[in-house]
């Protein structure tokens, strides 16, 4: 089963424009955390931010993290061509160690 | 650090086959994930390793899928009499344990068909 669901599921952009994904869960969670996976290979790791945070940068990434509405949204700022890709989001549920993942925003970027 | 290694990279086999994938996870990594992908949908959790011991089992992997991590280094996943159904991309993934040590290293995957 899935836990997160991200929105929107597809997202094609002009490059330099900002891109803007969001993730909603459904249990309580330690963490949450935003990887990229380009086409047919496997995922990468870009940002986790904890279950006690509200907005987290890394670069051109932002994260924020709001736990009353269980949800979260990964901005990617001045997007490239090289940012096409899909990204999901992963929780760690409270309790638990399993990390589990959303389905996927897939962002196109055109140059 | 050489990476999470997946072998076969691909595999082609017929239904009612059984195949093996191996995984190799970071040496130090304790923590050792399988995951299941389908095109256009996201990784699908299997199973998890702490170390030697599987910790979680997903209520949606059937009998037929079994996974082992001897010695708590290198893991396989085993699948026996494939079905259609289980054509996907399998995404090994591996952590250390512990608060700050969340992040997951993938490997590339094993592409399967079943014909």
């Amino acid at each position: 089963s899935q836990q997160g669901e991200e929105d929107p599921q597809a997202l094609s952009i002009q490059e330099g424009e900002n891109a803007t994904m969001n993730c909603s869960y459904k249990t309580s969670i330690n963490n949450l955390q935003w990887y990229r996976q380009n086409s047919g290979r496997g995922l990468v790791h870009l940002i986790l931010i904890r279950s006690n945070e509200r907005e987290k940068h890394s670069g051109r990434l932002r994260v924020t993290l709001d736990t009353s509405k269980k949800s979260s949204s990964l901005l990617i700022t001045a997007s490239r061509a090289a940012d096409t890709a899909s990204y999901f989001c992963a929780t760690e549920p409270g309790g638990y160690q399993k990390v589990t993942f959303g389905i996927g925003t897939k962002l196109q970027v055109i140059p | 650090d050489t990476g999470v290694s997946q072998n076969p990279r691909h595999k082609i086999t017929k239904r009612g086959q059984n195949v093996t994938f191996r995984c190799d996870p970071i040496s130090e990594h304790n923590r050792l994930y399988w995951y299941r992908q389908t095109l256009g949908q996201g990784p699908e959790f299997l199973t998890y390793f702490q170390n030697e011991a599987q910790l979680e089992k997903s209520r949606l992997l059937s009998d037929r899928f079994s996974a082992e991590r001897p010695k708590g280094s290198f893991s396989t996943l085993e699948i026996q009499r494939t079905e259609q159904g289980d054509s996907a991309m399998y995404l090994c993934a591996s952590s250390l344990d512990g608060r700050g040590h969340e992040k997951l290293f993938f490997g590339s995957g094993t592409q399967l068909s079943v014909l």
